[in-house]
């Protein structure tokens, strides 16, 4: 069983809808969370960074981190066509030089 | 401030020869990882590098090696190139690499082995 944990979708939302995104991972020593979004043919682009437990917003985004029960979300409010991409989250690992990523979710906004 | 700079961008080699990537990393960060992208796998850990040393090690074989040099600039050499090694390859860069500091992709370069 992989330590991140990320439904691929794809994930359909017609453009104005609230899309939530959702990880889980097994190992409780990851303590700081990243949100990437992914275009297509193009490298991650850093959305979120985030460290325990919580709520961080920025503009439409807003991650949060339950570490209780090893979950994180991405949510997006006022879906925009622009937002179709793959978002794939991203946590250190215990020995801290590493990135654990989940598989990533497809997410389509349609006008 | 310039990102990440990833060269080339695109590459396709023949079974059996050796490639080598290159990553700049952002102007003052010292720590430079590097990932490969499947769509099978996802993203997976290669190696990271940090003022010149190796710190950590993913679960590749001996065929993918990396170096950084003095200026934090990073390559990577992959010998011997099978076909399922095909993938996007990624570069990372941060300040000091640790948690607790943000990590900034750069385009990555896609190898086609044929």
């Amino acid at each position: 069983q992989k330590e991140v944990e990320q439904d691929p979708g794809p994930l359909s939302v017609p453009e104005g809808a609230i899309v939530s995104l959702n990880c889980t991972y097994s190992n409780s020593a990851f303590q700081y969370f990243m949100w990437y979004r992914q275009y297509s043919r193009k490298g991650p682009e850093l959305l979120m960074y985030t460290y325990s437990s919580g709520n961080k917003e920025d503009g439409r985004f807003t991650a949060q981190v339950d570490k209780s029960s090893k979950y994180i979300s991405l949510f997006i409010r006022d879906s925009q066509p622009s937002d179709s991409a793959t978002y794939l989250c991203a946590m250190f690992s215990n020995s801290g030089y590493a990135l654990n990523f989940g598989k990533g979710t497809s997410l389509l906004v349609t006008p | 401030k310039a990102g990440v700079t990833q060269t080339p961008r695109y590459l396709i080699k023949t079974r059996g020869q050796q490639v080598t990537l290159s990553c700049s990393p952002i102007s003052g960060h010292r720590s430079v990882s590097w990932y490969q992208q499947t769509p099978g796998q996802g993203l997976q850990f290669l190696f990271e590098y940090f003022s010149e040393t190796q710190r950590n090690k993913g679960n590749f074989p001996g065929r993918f090696s990396g170096r950084q040099f003095s200026n934090s600039r990073s390559e990577m050499n992959v010998s011997t190139l099978e076909l399922g090694d095909s993938a996007l390859y990624l570069c990372a860069s941060s300040l000091v690499g640790t948690q607790g500091t943000e990590a900034f992709f750069g385009q990555g370069t896609r190898l086609t082995v044929v």
